[in-house]
């Protein structure tokens, strides 16, 4: 199962709304996870069966999206969320993940 | 609180071998899938492969398929990736992480800190 995220790469500001996209190339039910990663660091689990919030992780984001559509919202950019962020498929072997969407500093 | 621990990275020859370890610490390991995931230098992730809890089931992305062995030691509470005829491409930080694969839950969390494998002549 292939799956396109876009944009691969947004350049925004503290304060804004943001919004990736995940596209997967047949249904994955809602078996779909989001990560983020900072430079040098393990990734970090955000959003996990399409829209449970992982523990601990601030409520600005938000997933949503079931099948082959999804999206991760951050609703309003902080500092430390400027990182690299990827979708994981985990609806069967062999689990995929996007090509990343790197969000930088405008 | 979770742990994992890679350690076995360095610098190997292409179409040489190398094995990678995770110790993993404060959960019931046996009770869990684990995954393989690495990232090329630059680039993003991969998924590598996957193991079920017993270890009687075994997962692998094409890339790796034939050359990669995973295997665990539920007794040691350590996973394991024996890696074979390694190419350049090969060459990644790869990461271990816990799994949950059930039905209404799954995600790997958490991921260990990473070992680095360099495939270079």
């Amino acid at each position: 199962i292939q799956l396109t995220q876009s944009p691969s790469f947004l350049s925004a500001s503290a304060g804004d709304r943001v919004t990736i996209t995940c596209r997967a190339s047949q249904g994955i039910s809602s078996y779909l996870a989001w990560y983020q990663q900072k430079p040098g660091k393990a990734p970090k689990l955000l959003i996990y069966d399409a829209s449970t919030l992982q523990s601990g992780v601030p409520s600005r984001f938000s997933g949503s999206g079931s099948g082959t559509e999804f999206t991760l919202t951050i609703s309003s950019l902080q500092p430390e969320d400027f990182a690299a962020y990827y979708c994981q498929q985990l609806n069967s072997y062999p689990l995929t993940f996007g090509g990343g969407t790197k969000v930088e500093i405008k | 609180e979770v742990q994992l621990l890679e350690s076995g990275g360095g610098l190997v020859q292409p179409g040489g071998s190398l094995r990678l370890s995770c110790a993993a610490s404060g959960f019931t390991f046996s009770s869990y899938g684990m995954s393989w995931v690495r990232q090329a230098p630059g680039k993003g992730l991969e998924w590598v492969s996957g193991i079920s809890g017993s270890g009687d089931s075994t997962y692998y992305a094409d890339s790796v398929k034939g050359r990669f062995t995973i295997s665990r030691d539920n007794s040691k509470n350590t996973l394991y990736v024996q890696m074979n005829s390694l190419r350049a491409e090969d060459t990644a930080v790869y990461y271990c992480a816990k799994n949950y694969f059930w039905s209404g839950n799954r995600r790997l969390d958490p991921w260990g800190q990473g070992t680095l494998v360099t495939v270079s002549s």
